[in-house]
């Protein structure tokens, strides 16, 4: 199957610092990852899409300011959170999508648990 | 985005089968019926996806009614680590994953 790592699997910071979080797909060339974000005992919700050499497309509601994304590569996409707070902290998770004959499926990665303090 | 309705929870004894009701009334004719689950902590993982016909992997099976208004993901046998919470998404084409409640399987020894 398809993998996607994520990188880092946990971090803490400081209220106001930004945080990067990447997403890689190890197996296969992704031209589309997605961004999820998941509060405790709630389920996945999308951020954005994120599309190889193009601009992300956020989900209402996302402030694309504060959540910068950038896919630079097809097995690459970072997700920048900027002047983080203690309410981003949350576990994000990000997907990548893979065609198989007539249909995608996405892999998705571990997960990326953010605390800010 | 389409919908889909599943019991919030559900228990199932190990090595016992389990089946997973999804309820998708509003199902398009192009609309692929996917399954994935959450182990806790982790990232979704992919199931099983089917569009008509019943499908089979190493993981479950997919049973899919023959009006696709619902769809049963079918453990044959659960182990403790099968322990999750199961998502049935519809996806028509190239579009997103919208991920419901879920359902929480609870596998008891």
């Amino acid at each position: 199957g398809a993998v996607v790592s994520q990188h880092p699997s946990r971090v803490i910071c400081k209220s106001g610092t930004s945080v990067k979080i990447e997403c890689r797909s190890l197996d296969f060339q992704a031209t589309t990852m997605f961004w999820y974000r998941q509060f405790p005992k709630k389920s996945l919700m999308l951020m954005a899409t994120s599309n190889e050499g193009s601009k992300a497309t956020y989900e209402q509601g996302v402030e694309k300011d504060k959540f910068l994304i950038n896919h630079a590569s097809l097995t690459l996409s970072t997700l920048t959170v900027t002047s983080a707070h203690p309410e981003d902290s949350s576990f994000y998770i990000c997907s990548a999508r893979v065609a198989r004959g007539v249909q995608e499926t996405q892999y998705f990665g571990p997960g990326t648990r953010l605390l800010v303090l | 985005d389409a919908k889909t309705t599943q019991p919030n929870s559900m228990e199932s004894n190990e090595e016992e089968p389990v089946h997973l009701p999804c309820n998708h009334s509003t199902i398009s004719g192009t609309d692929y019926i996917h399954w994935y689950r959450q182990l806790p902590s982790q990232g979704p993982e992919y199931v099983i996806h089917g569009l008509t016909s019943n499908v089979n992997n190493r993981m479950a099976s997919l049973a899919i009614a023959e009006d696709r208004k619902s769809s049963t993901l079918i453990l044959h046998r659960a182990t403790l680590r099968d322990a999750a919470v199961y998502y049935c998404i519809l996806q028509g084409g190239s579009e997103k994953l919208v991920f419901g409640k879920g359902t929480k399987l609870t596998v008891n020894p």
